[in-house]
């Protein structure tokens, strides 16, 4: 079953401005993580955050984990055109971190 | 021609032998990654760097090593390599400021006897 869930499903904005995306799941997690995928192409990891950590940074992103909601955020900050793609978070629950479950996504679309 | 280089390509030793893996991209990316790939697993990642001196762990960090000294290069160091790493390694890099595309090398076979 799925683990991980988006929201919003679907996010417009202009250029400039940030984007916030959310991600809930049901159990305790080793760890979250966010990909990013372009229209016919393959995922990319952006970043990993633990259990026992709060938030991470990298460049316009900001990612943030809150254990006891069981949730976490990606901020994309000062977006741009070519932030346009799909972000998913990916948690990972499994004894041997091999039992990833990806959430359906938020489809991000940023305007010039 | 944009490309992520490993090497070797294969390699087969010896329990507590150490070993590095090298891997060198020439697209000036920020972001660089190790990943193992193991019959019905698939892609697990080892370690990350953002950018330069700046490491992280990612799913199965353990029994490596990495550093990032310089932005193209980027190795993965088994200081005393056991028979459960022996498997498919794959160093992958993406530019930090795009994420758009994330370019993976061509792969190196590890067997530890």
């Amino acid at each position: 079953s799925q683990q991980g869930e988006e929201d919003p499903q679907a996010l417009s904005i202009q250029e400039g401005e940030n984007a916030t995306m959310n991600c809930s799941y049901k159990t305790s997690i080793n760890n979250l993580q966010w990909y990013r995928q372009n229209s016919g192409r393959g995922l990319v990891h952006l970043i990993l955050i633990r259990s026992n950590e709060r938030e991470k940074h990298s460049g316009r992103l900001r990612v943030t984990l809150d254990t006891s909601k069981k949730s976490s955020s990606l901020l994309i900050t000062a977006s741009r055109a070519a932030d346009t793609a799909s972000y998913f978070c990916a948690t990972d629950a499994g004894p041997n971190n091999n039992d990833m479950r990806f959430g359906a996504g938020t489809r991000l679309t940023v305007k010039p | 021609e944009a490309q992520v280089t490993q090497n070797p390509r294969y390699l087969i030793t010896v329990t507590g032998k150490k070993l590095t893996v090298t891997c060198s991209q020439n697209m000036n990316h920020e972001y660089m990654s190790w990943y193992r790939q193991d019959p019905g697993l698939g892609l697990r990642q080892i370690y990350y760097s953002m950018n330069v001196e700046v490491t992280d762990k990612g799913d199965v960090p353990e029994g490596y090593k990495v550093s990032r000294k310089e932005k193209r290069n980027f190795p993965l160091i088994l200081e005393s390599p056991s028979p459960n790493q022996t498997s498919l390694y794959f160093c992958a890099s993406t530019s930090s400021d795009a994420f758009d595309t994330q370019y993976f090398g061509p792969g190196t076979r590890l067997t530890v006897l």
